[in-house]
């Protein structure tokens, strides 16, 4: 049962603590996608890659986020000092262009809770 | 840049149909699709549209017009489980990337 798997599910910090986030994509899928999710904004698009290239990663604060992908089975966001304004569901979610379009497959997300 | 405007709230009742618009302007405009999300959990896939008409799908059907930068997605016989947001989400550029609406929370009512 092929899923996109992230960790961890729920994480709770205190401000100004460093937040890892973690990404297995399904694999075979080129594509991976992060967002984030509040009441307010909804669904963000943070970044997102292709063949473990960054595409786009203006929806991101980058004095604080950074998103990586070491190899092609792990996706890494980071945020660093974390700040209580960073509190949300952040989604993890990949697939690979077919006929012109890329559905995304979810993960389960990580909810972030910074105090 | 991108704009998606879809209703925040609707209601309906049990056993009817409701209709979920969603409005867009995009540049490199390549499908639209739309995803359900229950709450407290993960989206997951109901429809692609590329080409203009109607999409149906058992219950859920989509309908897009590119011209018009207009899709929606209808549900017929309704049920209780399918309270939950419906998303809209773009797919542009040559990169594909997806950009969601902010979703529109559905209740169904008895």
């Amino acid at each position: 049962d092929a899923r996109v798997t992230q960790t961890p599910r729920h994480k709770v910090t205190e401000m100004g603590q460093e937040v890892t986030m973690r990404c297995q994509p399904i694999l075979g899928h080129n594509t991976v996608f992060w967002y984030r999710q509040t009441m307010m904004q909804g669904l963000e698009l943070l970044a997102y890659f292709r063949n473990r290239a960054p595409l786009d990663d203006s929806g991101m604060p980058k004095d604080r986020f950074s998103a990586e992908m070491p190899d092609a089975t792990l996706a890494t966001l980071k945020i660093q000092p974390s700040e209580p304004r960073d509190s949300a569901v952040y989604f993890c979610a990949s697939g690979t262009p077919t006929g012109g379009n890329t559905e995304a497959f979810f993960g389960q997300g990580t909810r972030l809770t910074v105090v | 840049g991108q704009n998606i405007d879809q209703p925040t709230e609707m209601t309906a009742t049990e056993g009817a149909i409701v209709q979920i618009n969603c409005t867009y302007q995009t540049s490199g405009f390549n499908g639209l699709f739309w995803y359900q999300q229950h709450a407290g959990e993960a989206p997951t896939f109901l429809s692609y549209n590329v080409l203009d008409g109607l999409e149906e799908k058992g219950r859920f059907s989509s309908f897009l017009s590119r011209s018009k930068g207009y899709s929606y997605l209808l549900l017929k016989e309704l049920q209780m489980k399918d309270s939950a947001s419906y998303l809209c989400a773009v797919v542009s550029g040559g990169y594909q990337k997806v950009t969601f609406g902010t979703g529109t929370k559905l209740q169904v009512i008895p």
